[in-house]
């Protein structure tokens, strides 16, 4: 049972490349999510889905565009990388709050852009 | 929008010693939850609180749930090393429960 799976786990870009990092869950959930994670900066939500075909943005979505594939599969896009966007970033699911609401993490991608 | 802050942001204990984070959000909560991040590794959920008022223990952990639902603690007694790390609460809106919020986190340093 291999939970949240992200790949990437590492990617160095040079400014104005593309790329997507992917994320997978084995846990039959509705919701999934995109946060990066600066130092100091705690967690902050780029993009979520609650349910497969829709999406919405988060605390900080600009640069970024997602897709949910189906249920299993939800993934993030840079389509010019800037230096700000480099980060650890984290792919998360889990079922709506008026169940448990836990959060199941990735073990997260690191991506420097140079 | 919603913002969740967590003070204080770094915090260095001898071992044995104890151990408070606290977390304020701007707006009412439904629920609150508490992750642990240890370094270099991905954030776990320790708990979730509903209830106003709520108490929940976990061996030497205590978690706390304010009256008014817009604020929280976690505390440990007598650290371990293992308790090494950042402490997070994340929160989910009383009216948009699509999305949780994290607070800004407490790294935890436990001197041997």
């Amino acid at each position: 049972n291999a939970g949240v799976t992200q790949t990437p786990k590492f990617q160095v870009l040079k400014t104005g490349q593309s790329m997507t990092l992917q994320c997978a869950q084995d846990m039959n959930h509705n919701s999934m999510y995109w946060y990066r994670q600066d130092p100091g900066m705690g967690l902050r939500l780029i993009y979520y889905s609650a349910s497969e075909g829709t999406t919405d943005k988060g605390e900080v979505p600009n640069g970024y565009n997602v897709s949910r594939l189906n249920k299993r599969e939800f993934s993030l896009r840079l389509e010019s990388a800037a230096p700000s966007q480099t980060s650890v970033y984290f792919c998360a699911s889990s079922e709506p709050p008026l169940n448990t609401g836990e959060l199941f993490f990735g073990e997260g991608s690191r991506l420097t852009v140079l | 929008g919603q913002q969740v802050m967590q003070i204080p942001q770094y915090q260095h204990v001898q071992e044995g010693e104890d151990f408070t984070t606290y977390c304020n959000s701007s707006t009412t909560l439904s629920n609150i939850q508490w992750y642990k991040q240890r370094p270099g590794g991905h954030p776990v959920f320790l708990i979730q609180l509903v209830k106003s008022g709520e108490v929940k223990k976990q061996k030497r952990l205590t978690f706390q749930f304010g009256e008014a639902k817009k604020n929280s603690s976690l505390h440990i007694t007598a650290t371990q090393t293992t308790d090494v790390g950042t402490y997070f609460c994340a929160g989910w809106g009383t009216y948009n429960t699509d999305k949780l919020i994290f607070g800004t986190g407490t790294r935890l340093q436990v001197f041997p």
